[in-house]
């Protein structure tokens, strides 16, 4: 497809338990961000990369959250030792162009529902 | 985190009624941005404004950006089933470099046929 995608679309995790959720932005895309989004709250700047340099990562809550996008494609967030305020759908989205353009549109991913029992 | 004071929080309204929306912030931005979110998808753009004061249509939406950069509305006129979700606003402000948004909590519109 032409979109973000993202997978799984549902992870259950028990508490402690390490896991990886993994976006891929669209063709070509230079810029991608990471989002969480709590349940009925609005989503929240994690991370942003611009190719494969991580250039804000003001937005993580804690040193347990790690991204990387090693070759500027494909994006991998990663929690270790899960907690349950860690439940929430995080959000991938892409851009095609970097700095602040006013065409510069996110495209969003369906998201990742992350539980942590 | 800081997020845009968007309210109502929630709308029940019965099919072809007009409906508005707004968001308000203590910080001035300079893009205002309206997303519609169905379930279990990701937010979809409708609308973005980029000037203070500027009124931009698409359909059956309108928006403004308001002239003190502090706040916008959206109004969709004509209510279809279609337009069941929620909407979310969100801002850019300036210099802050990448895209980073900050958005609303959230208006979900409930539609009566």
């Amino acid at each position: 497809g032409a979109g973000v995608s993202q997978s799984p679309r549902y992870k259950v995790a028990k508490r402690g338990q390490d896991v990886a959720l993994r976006c891929d932005p669209i063709s070509g895309h230079v810029s991608l961000f990471w989002y969480q989004q709590a349940l009925g709250q609005g989503p929240e700047f994690l991370t942003y990369f611009q190719n494969e340099a991580q250039l804000d990562k003001s937005g993580l809550p804690s040193d347990r959250f790690f991204a990387e996008r090693p070759e500027g494609s494909v994006s991998t967030l990663k929690i270790q030792r899960t907690q349950q305020e860690d439940s929430a759908v995080y959000l991938c989205a892409s851009s095609l162009e970097r700095g602040l353009t006013s065409s510069n549109e996110q495209f969003f991913g369906p998201g990742t529902r992350l539980t942590v029992l | 985190g800081q997020q845009l004071n968007q309210s109502p929080q929630s709308m029940f309204i019965q099919e072809g009624e007009d409906v508005s929306m707004n968001c308000t912030s203590s910080s001035i931005f300079n893009t205002w941005l309206w997303y519609k979110q169905d379930p279990g998808e990701g937010p979809v753009l409708l609308i973005a404004l980029y000037k203070a004061g500027e009124l931009t249509s698409n359909g059956r939406l309108t928006a403004q950006f308001g002239i003190t950069r502090k706040d916008s509305f959206l109004n969709i006129s004509a209510s279809i089933p279609s337009d069941v979700g929620i909407y979310f606003c969100a801002g850019l402000r300036p210099f802050q470099g990448a895209q980073k948004l900050v958005f609303g909590q959230g208006t979900r519109l409930t539609i009566n046929p």
